[in-house]
């Protein structure tokens, strides 16, 4: 069973546009909230993250989301440029138990950003 | 800092043999992951080893075996490959806590034929 799910599956952006990709998860024991960047043939890394304490993180461009009630959060890039264009990875863990730190990763996004 | 390293990059294998992905980091982190990537089917984690000394299974361990040799080292066996098996595969580390960052590999193109 999918832990967190991510859509949408390929995103396709003009220069200069919004790109948005949304996440939900039903656990409402995760309380971190990680967003992952791959560019092609290299491995994911971290881009931003966030608790549910808070309802937005902004880190430059990239802004995410979150509503605790509905269990949604979302990644938003403003400005989106070509160097964006990347497959993105919404992820959720807990805190405690025998997953510490064990990533739940939903199926990815492949941004394309048209110059 | 080399960070996670991974080996090899690329591997051909038949149905039935037998081969051992490496992996390595150099970050004195706690946690190691093995990860497969398959088109549309994102991360999917395969074995995780929360300590040294310990190794739990993740969502798709069938076919797979893992070694924690020692806190810089967790391997990755395919005792009898299949193509089902066919895909990328990821090792992670991180320091182990529920918001501490994971760190990836550059990954191992693998193909069963």
């Amino acid at each position: 069973q999918q832990q967190v799910k991510q859509s949408p599956q390929s995103l396709i952006v003009q220069k200069g546009g919004i790109s948005i990709i949304n996440c939900a998860y039903e656990n409402t024991a995760f309380d971190y909230f990680p967003w992952y960047q791959q560019f092609p043939g290299k491995g994911p890394a971290l881009l931003i993250a966030i608790r549910p304490d808070v309802s937005e993180k902004k880190e430059g461009r990239f802004t995410i989301s979150f509503n605790k009630s509905a269990k949604q959060f979302s990644l938003h890039i403003m400005d989106s440029q070509p160097g964006d264009s990347a497959t993105y990875f919404c992820a959720a863990s807990m805190d405690g138990g025998s997953t510490l730190g064990r990533l739940y990763f939903g199926r990815g996004t492949q941004l394309t950003v048209w110059p | 800092n080399a960070g996670v390293t991974q080996t090899p990059k690329f591997q051909v294998l038949k149905t039935g043999q037998s081969m051992t992905l490496q992996c390595a980091q150099d970050m004195n982190h706690n946690s190691m992951y093995w990860y497969r990537q398959d088109p549309g089917m994102g991360l999917r984690l395969i074995y995780y080893s929360a300590s040294e000394g310990t190794t739990d299974k993740g969502e798709v361990p069938n076919g797979y075996n893992v070694s924690r040799l020692n806190k810089r080292e967790f391997s990755l066996r395919l005792e009898s490959a299949a193509p089902s098996q066919t895909s990328v595969y990821f090792c992670a580390s991180s320091e182990g806590g529920a918001s501490d960052t994971q760190y990836f590999g550059p990954g191992t193109r693998l193909t069963v034929l």
